[in-house]
């Protein structure tokens, strides 16, 4: 199956600080990218979906202004995470689906910890 | 997207056939039934999906029912490395977004 990577696969920052997380697909295009967030013992909830050239789209209670996504490329998406607190620590997954495929392929995830 | 529900956990011995079920009562005619599994600490891994019809991949059998209500995920032959979170997930298609409900823990016994 199609690839798609996460950059970094853990990173500890400190509170008040910015962090970028980059998801990749490598060997398709994907016109539309997903970005979920886990914490531990639950589920994937999804934080936003992003077509490529277009706004993201938030779900209810994901702050925009926080989590700022950019889909500028098919082959490129970033999740920054502002002004990090503790509270934000979690693992963050992204996903990929193209035009022409049943699948969505996701990524390895990034642990996120705020200290 | 209609809502799916599963046990939480099931166990299976090493070697023997996994099957894991999902009920899926309100799904409509457009949605199709995707199967994912989690492994610990990664990111969920597609397995399987169906709209109507049983399908087998080498990985997976899916075996929906004839309404459409239900459907079973079949591991042939389970290994240690299937030991995982198991979602079944009803949704319209590959971009449409995945809704994952708290899945089944499946552990692969020795």
């Amino acid at each position: 199956g199609a690839v798609v990577s996460q950059h970094p696969s853990r990173v500890i920052c400190k509170s008040g600080t910015s962090v970028k997380i980059e998801c990749r697909s490598l060997d398709f295009q994907a016109t539309t990218m997903f970005w979920y967030r886990q914490f531990p013992k639950q589920s994937l909830m999804l934080m936003a979906t992003s077509n490529e050239g277009s706004k993201a789209t938030y779900e209810q209670g994901v702050e925009k202004d926080k989590f700022l996504i950019n889909h500028a490329s098919l082959t490129l998406s970033t999740l920054t995470v502002t002004s990090a607190h503790p509270e934000d620590s979690s693992f963050y997954i992204c996903s990929a689906a193209g035009t022409d495929s049943y699948e969505q392929y996701f990524g390895p995830g990034t642990r996120l910890t705020v200290t | 997207d209609a809502k799916t529900t599963q046990p939480p956990s099931m166990d299976c011995a090493e070697g023997r056939a996994a099957n894991l079920p999902c009920n899926h009562s309100t799904i409509s005619g457009n949605e199709y039934v995707y199967w994912y599994r989690q492994i610990h600490s990664q990111g969920p891994q597609y397995i399987i999906h169906g709209l109507k019809n049983n399908e087998t991949n080498e990985m997976a059998s899916l075996i929906i029912t004839e309404d459409r209500k239900s459907s079973t995920l079949i591991l042939p032959h389970a290994t240690l490395r299937d030991t995982a979170v198991y979602y079944c997930i009803v949704s319209r298609g590959s971009a449409r977004q995945l809704t994952f409900g708290s899945g089944t823990q499946l552990t692969v016994l020795p």
